[in-house]
């Protein structure tokens, strides 16, 4: 069983266009988390969600827009992707009953943009 | 605001070799520290953690000990695998963020 998972793993699109990652957690968790991964490895929180409610926005633009229909669900909607945002997202998870800092992380979505 | 620095990579060594990983960290109170490893086309997994200092956390032949007056959290192991070839980033936990490293890439050869 998969306990982060998200989708797609691959999006391969052009600059301009609008986009979706989804992220699911089958671990009760109550905090989710969305990270970007640059080329250069170098990775950093962009949100945050505790109970549906957001806890956490970076500097992130405008163009980026979390939704968490329900504490096991955060998806990150993407418009007018640019060059830029080419990028390894990850969605995290964490529980305030254990440890806010023992984040479990998905599998990542490499976002390509042409 | 808190930041971590981690040695540039990509450290190389042959397999049963020693492994050393530096970590220094800039944070306002007491933070947690973490290793994190991420394993190639896979996500970030908790290696091992140290909530205060001189806590050592060891994790599959890992440990790294939280030294607070030189503000450093070291990650070594006796004896690598090819099994260890992976990023390695270090983490602060404080103020409700994590914030990682830049990453170690470690590669080991047979």
């Amino acid at each position: 069983d998969t306990a982060v998972s998200q989708t797609p793993k691959y999006l391969v699109t052009q600059m301009g266009n609008d986009k979706s990652i989804k992220c699911e957690q089958n671990l009760g968790h109550d905090t989710m988390y969305w990270y970007k991964q640059d080329s250069k490895k170098f990775l950093k929180i962009m949100f945050s969600y505790n109970n549906k409610e957001l806890i956490i926005n970076e500097t992130v633009p405008n163009r980026f827009s979390p939704k968490s229909p329900d504490k096991a669900h955060l998806n990150l909607h993407i418009n007018s992707l640019e060059l830029g945002d080419s990028a390894v997202y990850f969605c995290a998870s964490s529980s305030v009953t254990g440890s806010y800092y023992e984040q479990y992380f998905g599998p990542g979505t490499r976002l390509t943009v042409t | 605001g808190d930041s971590v620095t981690q040695m540039e990579g990509p450290v190389t060594l042959s397999e049963e070799a020693f492994l050393t990983i530096n970590c220094t960290y800039t944070a306002t109170g007491y933070p947690s520290l973490f290793w994190y490893v991420q394993y190639p086309g896979e996500g970030l997994q908790l290696l091992l953690k140290a909530t205060k200092a001189d806590d050592k956390g060891s994790n599959k032949g890992f440990e790294a000990t939280y030294r607070k007056e030189t503000t450093s959290f070291h990650l070594e192991k006796g004896s690598v695998q090819v099994s260890d070839s992976a990023v390695y980033f270090c983490a602060l936990y404080n103020t409700d963020k994590l914030i990682f490293g830049t990453g170690t890439r470690l590669q080991v050869f047979p």
